[in-house]
Order: C-alpha cells, then sequence, then structure tokens
C-alpha cells in the first residue's frame, strides 16, 4: 500500500495571503496529481508533475514534484475565496498498473 | 466531449435494498476506479478495473458489494441489502491506462442515502 500523507488537514487564512499544502509519502510515483474539489462536486484535475524537481505554475498555484519524486508541494499566492475548496494529492506507478493512491486531502477556507 | 458520466446524482434507499451506481467513462479510457467519500473525509479506494477485469478490489467491502465493467456499457457499483453506513458519496473515475501519466478524470457523483 502507497500511503500520501498531506498536511495539514486544514487551513483557513485571509484573502491576500499565501499558503502551502504538502504532500508526502515513503514511496516512489511515477506520477502525481493535484486536485480540487468542492461541495457536493467531483475532483477537479489541476495539475500532474512526473519529472523529480519539477515545477508548474497554473496563474496564482505552483506545484513542485520532490527529487526523489516521494513528496509535492503546492503553493497559491494570494489567496482568493475561490480558492476554498479540498485539495487532494494522488500518486500513481506504471508498476502498480496504474493504480492511483490519494491522500486524505487538506480543507482550505479563504476567508474575504 | 463529454466527461465521465456519473447516474444518479442522488440516490435515496431504504436499508434492506439494492443501489446500482452507473458510471460512463470518458471516451478513450479504459481503467475505472471507483471511489468512496465520507463527509468531512477523503477519498477511499474501492475498486480498479480494466474493461471486463477487475485489477484491484482490495478496497471493496468483502460482502455487499461488487462492481463490473463489461465489454459494452458503463461501468456498475452494485451494493446489495443496504445499511445506513453505505450512506456516502460515491465518485468514478476514469484514465486512458497509457503513457507516462495515470491521471484520472473524475464524474460528478452518486450521493447515496440509505433511509
Amino acid at each position: 500500500t502507497q500511503l500520501l500523507e498531506q498536511s495539514p488537514q486544514f487551513l483557513s487564512i485571509q484573502e491576500g495571503e499565501n499558503l502551502t499544502v504538502y504532500c508526502n509519502s515513503s514511496s516512489v510515483f511515477s506520477s502525481l496529481q493535484w486536485y480540487r474539489q468542492e461541495p457536493g462536486e467531483g475532483p477537479v484535475l489541476l495539475v500532474t508533475v512526473v519529472t523529480g524537481g519539477e515545477v508548474k505554475k497554473l496563474k496564482r498555484l505552483t506545484f513542485q514534484f520532490g527529487d526523489a519524486r516521494k513528496d509535492s508541494s503546492l503553493h497559491i499566492t494570494a489567496a482568493q475565496p475561490g480558492d476554498t475548496g479540498l485539495y487532494l494529492c494522488a500518486g500513481g506507478t506504471r508498476s502498480n498498473d496504474y493504480k492511483l493512491s490519494f491522500g486524505a486531502g487538506t480543507t482550505v477556507t479563504v476567508r474575504a | 466531449n463529454a466527461g465521465v458520466m456519473q447516474n444518479p446524482r442522488h440516490l435515496v434507499r431504504r436499508r434492506g435494498q439494492e443501489a446500482r451506481l452507473r458510471c460512463s467513462p470518458m471516451k478513450g479510457h479504459s481503467h475505472v476506479y471507483w471511489y468512496r467519500q465520507l463527509p468531512e473525509e477523503g477519498l477511499k479506494f474501492m475498486v480498479y478495473l480494466q474493461k471486463e477485469n477487475i485489477i484491484d478490489e482490495s478496497g471493496m467491502p468483502k460482502e455487499r458489494f461488487s462492481a463490473e465493467f463489461p465489454k459494452e456499457g458503463p461501468s456498475i457499483l452494485r451494493i446489495q441489502q443496504v445499511v445506513r453506513g453505505d450512506s456516502a458519496a460515491y465518485f468514478c473515475a476514469s484514465s486512458p491506462g497509457q503513457g507516462e501519466e495515470t491521471e484520472a478524470f473524475f464524474g460528478q457523483g452518486t450521493r447515496l442515502t440509505v433511509v
């Protein structure tokens, strides 16, 4: 079983502040995805990272994949209320028939 | 260019009845995953299927739950003799199953309420 641990579990910040969410594992992943889920909806894919050390930017969101491909972080700059949601990381390995393993998620609340 | 389609969106069943949840993957995707989500919790893996094959059902309860992904038609998650503890959101995801990435795309889920 590949365990993905996300931290913190809950995060509440004021609009305009920055935040970072972490996703850690003792396992190596071929790729790692970040999703955002809003209440009553399914998770929506934000980004996929596949190369150790890779950094991807999506507007105010910056995603980083660790050099050893065991961990990842999501940084949001100048958070807005629209960033509120449950952020999930998921890792997959080709050696495991492409099965995805999910973290428990970080609930982010951005107050106006 | 439809995404992953799940139906119904909401399902109410009385204790002891059967629940059937359907999932049509994205076009070209041959891998389907089912996940369960309880309120305020993350996604818990249930089963991973490829066309006509169950690859990993390690997250499925041993009794009352079954899943299939036939050659034709949607994937079905079936819960027999439902109990209150089965109330949850059930999400289906699909992936192409090829290439470097294993990224999956989710449906909007089926919210099962057992009364």
